[in-house]
């Protein structure tokens, strides 16, 4: 039930980009991204609502394929700042119960 | 805006000892969410109040937990006779409405000895 995010772990230097992906194997009517860094409380980053949607802060956006019941997070030019663990989160349909992804730890090197 | 305030930041206790964590969540979010967090795993979902009602409760819940939110305000979390499995961060987190941001707390670090 728990979305499944790839990859699970990603070393990248500064200034290079990466690509994190959450699949869902049931329906998805919003996507939201957190970042956590080491120690602390997860932090929000975007929601996306609608199928197709795609937004973006600073250099990090985001798409949603309702459809495929997927979701994607892109992260360009990285930043040390950037490091920490990212997890997608959803609220599962018809409940209040709300679920993280299983986490994607990205590291960036200088 | 404040934040979400948790307290206290660690709780060291006994195995068999009961403890209760509190929560001040922003003051005009109506939704609270509870959360344990072990390492290297994401938060799991525990608990759901909207304002002063709880309507959602993991089944991974054993009946030694209980989670109150009196007057729509603070939260408790309770935790009945520890056991070595409840090790863990404890994230309570805010939101004003359904699809919005959380806003978590810093936690509530529990060690059972």
């Amino acid at each position: 039930q728990q979305p499944v995010q790839s990859p699970q772990a990603v070393i990248l230097r500064e200034g290079e980009d990466a690509v994190i992906n959450c699949s869902s194997s049931k329906a998805l009517y919003s996507v939201h991204w957190y970042r956590q860094k080491h120690g602390e409380a997860p932090v929000f980053l975007m929601i996306l609502l609608k199928g197709g949607e795609q937004k973006g802060h600073d250099k990090i956006s985001a798409s949603f394929n309702e459809k495929k019941q997927q979701s994607s997070l892109y992260l360009t030019a990285s930043q040390l700042s950037y490091s920490g663990t990212y997890f997608c989160g959803t609220e599962i349909v018809g409940t209040y119960k709300y679920i993280f992804g299983t986490g994607t730890r990205l590291k960036v090197l200088a | 805006d404040t934040g979400v305030s948790q307290n206290p930041r660690h709780k060291i206790t006994k195995r068999g000892q009961n403890v209760t964590f509190r929560c001040d969540p922003i003051s005009e979010h109506n939704r609270l969410y509870w959360y344990r967090q072990t390492l290297g795993q994401g938060p799991e979902f525990l608990t759901y109040f909207q304002n002063e009602a709880q309507l959602e409760k993991s089944r991974l819940l054993s009946d030694r937990f209980s989670a109150e939110r009196p007057k729509g305000s603070f939260s408790t979390l309770e935790i009945q006779r520890t056991e070595q499995g409840d090790s863990a961060m404890y994230l309570c987190a805010s939101s004003p409405g359904q699809n919005q941001p959380q806003h978590f707390g810093d936690g509530t670090r529990l060690s059972i000895l």
